[in-house]
């Protein structure tokens, strides 16, 4: 299984809202990643989780709240978002943190907010 | 300030030839590099990637070339296939440490191979 898997695939919300994006892998990763792609633009790295424990956060607002509840599962908390958040969310997963390797994407979840 | 570039923003080329896609990079502490293919509504996918160790890295049709003098690392893709047709991300990150993961993309390029 080389998946890294990201539900939902398409969100739609309001800026009152609170909605959960959920990410899952099942090859023994132990470093998982949060990235952001807004149109047209390179993905940009949000949060960085090494064994279960935030390793990097690049000063996202507090309105993306990230967990991590064990090392096959990465969340994406969201509340309060504006506008300008819509992007693609996407998931990664790396043998781990530190080590070389390429990092395996999920195909995203694309977020509107309203 | 952008520390990865890919300057050509599209590449047109007939099916099999080659195909050659450039990256720049100004930061002298990455030391590690990837190529990385994206389609529509899809994430990206890994392609290819080198260690500043090395100046060539094959694995099939494709075949990256790394100078690190020039700090400049470039993608080939022989014989180029219409499936090839996709945007290509040029990546860059710093091996070992708490850096590691935080990858640092380029613009991309958008490839179409005409059949």
């Amino acid at each position: 299984d080389t998946e890294v898997t990201q539900t939902p695939k398409h969100l739609v919300m309001g800026m009152t809202n609170k909605k959960s994006l959920k990410c899952e892998q099942h090859m023994g990763h132990r470093a998982m990643y949060w990235y952001k792609q807004k149109a047209k633009k390179p993905p940009e790295l949000m949060f960085v989780y090494s064994y279960e424990k935030l390793s990097i956060n690049e000063s996202v607002p507090s309105r993306f709240s990230p967990e991590c509840p064990n090392s096959s599962l990465l969340n994406l908390h969201l509340h309060a978002l504006q506008p300008e958040d819509s992007a693609l969310y996407l998931c990664a997963s790396s043998l781990g943190q530190g080590e070389a390797g390429e990092l395996f994407f999920g195909e995203g979840s694309r977020l509107t907010v309203l | 300030d952008q520390q990865v570039k890919q300057n050509s923003p599209s590449l047109s080329v007939q099916e099999g030839r080659i195909s050659i896609l450039n990256c720049d990079y100004t930061n002298s502490m990455f030391d590690y590099f990837l190529w990385y293919k994206k389609y529509p509504a899809e994430g990206p996918t890994f392609l290819i990637s080198i260690s500043s160790i090395k100046d060539k890295n094959e694995d099939g049709r494709f075949t990256v070339f790394l100078n690190k003098s020039a700090k400049h690392l470039s993608l080939h893709i022989v014989p180029s296939q219409p499936g090839d047709s996709a945007v290509y991300f040029c990546a860059a990150s710093v091996a070992g440490g708490t850096s590691y993961g935080k990858l640092t993309f380029g613009q991309g390029t958008i490839l179409t191979v005409h059949p």
